[in-house]
């Protein structure tokens, strides 16, 4: 089992419409989980961090978070065609001070936005 | 303006030749991590470091080598031991603790 798993896609989602993207992970200390968009050639930049269970909202999107169920997702709400990107879910866990610290990324979701 | 520079933005190599990318953050980060992501394919770790002079090989460290002698640098040595150099190379940061990573715009290498 991966320990961040993602549905590759690709995803289309209308113009408008809501787009979720969904990430499981297997490890249930991890503690901070973080959504990045990527764009083709580009490098991932960061749109949503989620500590604590429970939905975060800034603007358009929505992050949700279940660590009971081990599963955090990302919504877009009306989704523009500039949405069209690569999303990555990471996930890491804190340990000690000079513990073993690493984000592991999902392989991401291909997410395109239909004008 | 704080942020991740890699240099260059593309670089060839030639067979048997080892390549330098460079990587400096001025975001005062403990952590640098360098990732090397192949076309249609996910982040693949290559090294990491969490405090100066101590670094740690990620999933494919093989054929790469890095030095970490300031918190600023973090430059990344792919060695002519790597056979399949050719891919994006990703340079990031972060500060100790629940944050998030940063990335800088990445160096595209490319085989002479």
């Amino acid at each position: 089992q991966k320990e961040v798993e993602q549905n590759s896609g690709p995803l289309s989602v209308p113009e408008g419409a809501i787009a979720s993207l969904n990430c499981t992970y297997s490890d249930r200390v991890s503690q901070s989980f973080f959504w990045y968009r990527q764009y083709s050639g580009k490098s991932p930049e960061l749109i949503m961090s989620i500590y604590s269970n429970g939905d975060k909202e800034d603007g358009r999107f929505t992050a949700q978070l279940n660590k009971a169920s081990q599963y955090v997702s990302l919504l877009i709400r009306d989704s523009q065609p500039s949405d069209s990107a690569t999303y990555l879910c990471a996930v890491t866990k804190v340990k000690s001070p000079f513990g073993n610290e690493k984000l592991t990324f999902g392989t991401g979701t291909r997410l395109t936005i239909i004008p | 303006d704080g942020g991740i520079t890699q240099s260059p933005k593309y670089l060839f190599r030639k067979e048997g030749q080892n390549v330098t990318l460079s990587c400096e953050q001025n975001l005062n980060h403990d952590a640098m991590y360098w990732y090397r992501q192949d076309p249609g394919q996910g982040l693949r770790l290559i090294y990491y470091s969490q405090i100066v002079n101590d670094f740690q090989k990620g999933d494919i460290a093989e054929g790469y080598s890095v030095s970490r002698e300031k918190k600023e640098s973090f430059p990344l040595t792919v060695t002519s031991a790597q056979k399949n150099p050719t891919a994006f190379y990703l340079c990031a940061s972060r500060q100790r603790g629940n944050q998030p990573q940063h990335f800088g715009d990445g160096t595209r290498l490319s085989i002479l």
